[in-house]
């Protein structure tokens, strides 16, 4: 059974304070690694996808880099803002496509 | 463009009956995956549909089938509901031949059985 662990569960922050979370993944048939952040009464929306060992990606504040020899992934938010609070997901890629989630970390920051 | 779209939003079901989800995918998305998601936890895949065909199933029971129209829309049947069936229901589309490519998700149809 394949299964993707995420730390930690929730997050409340102050505004400007950075962070970062956790994804662990299996090691073996990897395919890549996804991010998504999912605002509440939205639809989860792509971060990055992550393919190699020792990616590094950024998009603005947030970041993620990826080691799959062992099996893990951080994603980073410098500064974070209000409009940042949302649920973080990440996915491992098993074949053609099929997502297999972690259950989130849920991030809350404060002004 | 538009997105990927569900529908319903929402709704509600007793136990025993039958229920259908629908959804459009992202304009030149050729694959549907559902994704079901129950209260604290992260979505679950429940199968793939590509070309028509269901390519992927995870671990869901038959009462669980779906379809794929050659418009690539899809659909998400479940009979007999159970109490246990109440969740989020989340569909993603992708390019089928690309792999590695991010999934695009509706908001969800809110299923609650009673």
């Amino acid at each position: 059974i394949l299964n993707v662990e995420q730390s930690p569960q929730s997050l409340h922050v102050q505004e400007g304070d950075s962070t970062n979370f956790t994804c662990s993944f299996p090691s073996s048939n990897f395919y890549a690694l996804h991010w998504y952040r999912w605002e509440t009464a939205k639809s989860p929306e792509a971060l990055f996808v992550m393919t190699l060992n020792g990616d590094e990606k950024k998009k603005g504040r947030i970041s993620a880099t990826l080691n799959t020899k062992e099996g893990y992934s951080y994603l980073y938010i410098k500064g974070s803002q209000p409009e940042d609070s949302a649920t973080y997901l990440c996915a491992f890629m098993s074949g053609y496509n099929k997502l297999i989630f972690g259950a989130g970390t849920r991030l809350a920051v404060h002004p | 463009d538009a997105g990927v779209t569900q529908s319903p939003t929402h709704l509600i079901k007793t136990r025993g009956q039958q229920v259908t989800l629908r959804c459009s995918p992202k304009s030149g998305h050729d694959t549907v995956s559902w994704y079901q998601q129950a209260l604290g936890q992260g979505p679950q895949f429940i199968f793939q549909y590509y070309e028509e065909e269901e390519r992927q199933r995870g671990n869901f029971p038959d009462r669980f089938s779906g379809h794929q129209f050659p418009n690539y829309s899809s659909e998400l049947n479940v009979n007999a509901l159970l109490l246990g069936d109440s969740a989020l229901y989340l569909c993603a589309s992708s390019l089928g031949r690309q792999l590695n490519t991010e999934a695009f998700f509706g908001q969800g149809t809110r299923l609650t059985v009673v």
